[in-house]
């Protein structure tokens, strides 16, 4: 199947500093990727939707100057934590539809990119 | 996109069939069920997806009622490797978004 990336896998910021990840669609382009974050023993939740080429759209409560998000390229969509604090420390996962476009096939998700903020 | 109901925890002896259920009362006509499950600190993983018929790949058997108010995903012969939180998720198929949203799921534990 379609491999999505993550880097960094982990990464530990002091409070206030500005975390960037980036998530690659490997062997296949995507206009569309999906950021998602998880607190331990929670189920994943929608933070935004990565449109190639404008701008991202968020969902209700994630504060997008917070959550900054790139799409720049049809295989890299990057999420910056700006400012992070200790209760941004979670677990990041993003997601890419294959095809180039949303659809209703399978997803594929990256391995998820663990932030601890001190 | 309808709402799903999963009961929180599961129990399977390794090398026997999981059956792993899911409510969608509230699915309309046009709404595929989706099931992903998530491996501890893993990314999901796609399983299998239906609209109506009964569907089987490599992986799973996914048996949808005839009112598709629920279906059951089939694990027929469950590793110690399927211990995994399995979501089941309802989603319009010719969504625009692709969003998939993610409930509770069901915490399968297999047991040796």
């Amino acid at each position: 199947g379609a491999v999505v990336s993550q880097h960094p896998s982990r990464v530990i910021c002091k409070s206030g500093t500005s975390v960037k990840i980036e998530c690659r669609s490997l062997d296949f382009q995507a206009t569309t990727m999906f950021w998602y974050r998880q607190f331990p023993k929670q189920s994943l939740m929608l933070m935004a939707t990565s449109n190639e080429g404008s701008k991202a759209t968020y969902e209700q409560g994630v504060e997008k100057d917070k959550f900054l998000i790139n799409h720049a390229s049809l295989t890299l969509s990057t999420l910056t934590v700006t400012s992070a604090h200790p209760e941004d420390s979670s677990f990041y996962i993003c997601s890419a539809p294959p095809g180039g476009g949303p659809s209703y096939n399978e997803q594929f998700f990256g391995p998820g990119t663990r932030l601890t903020v001190l | 996109d309808a709402k799903t109901t999963q009961p929180p925890s599961m129990d399977c002896a390794e090398g026997r069939a999981a059956n792993l259920p899911c409510n969608h009362s509230t699915i309309s006509g046009n709404e595929y069920v989706y099931w992903y499950r998530q491996i501890h600190s893993q990314g999901p993983q796609y399983i299998i997806h239906g609209l109506k018929n009964n569907e089987t790949n490599e992986m799973a058997s996914l048996i949808i009622t005839e009112d598709r108010k629920s279906s059951t995903l089939i694990l027929p012969h469950a590793t110690l490797r399927d211990t995994a939180v399995y979501y089941c998720i309802v989603r319009t198929g010719s969504s625009n978004t692709g969003k998939l949203i993610f409930g509770q799921g069901t915490t399968l534990q297999v047991k040796p």
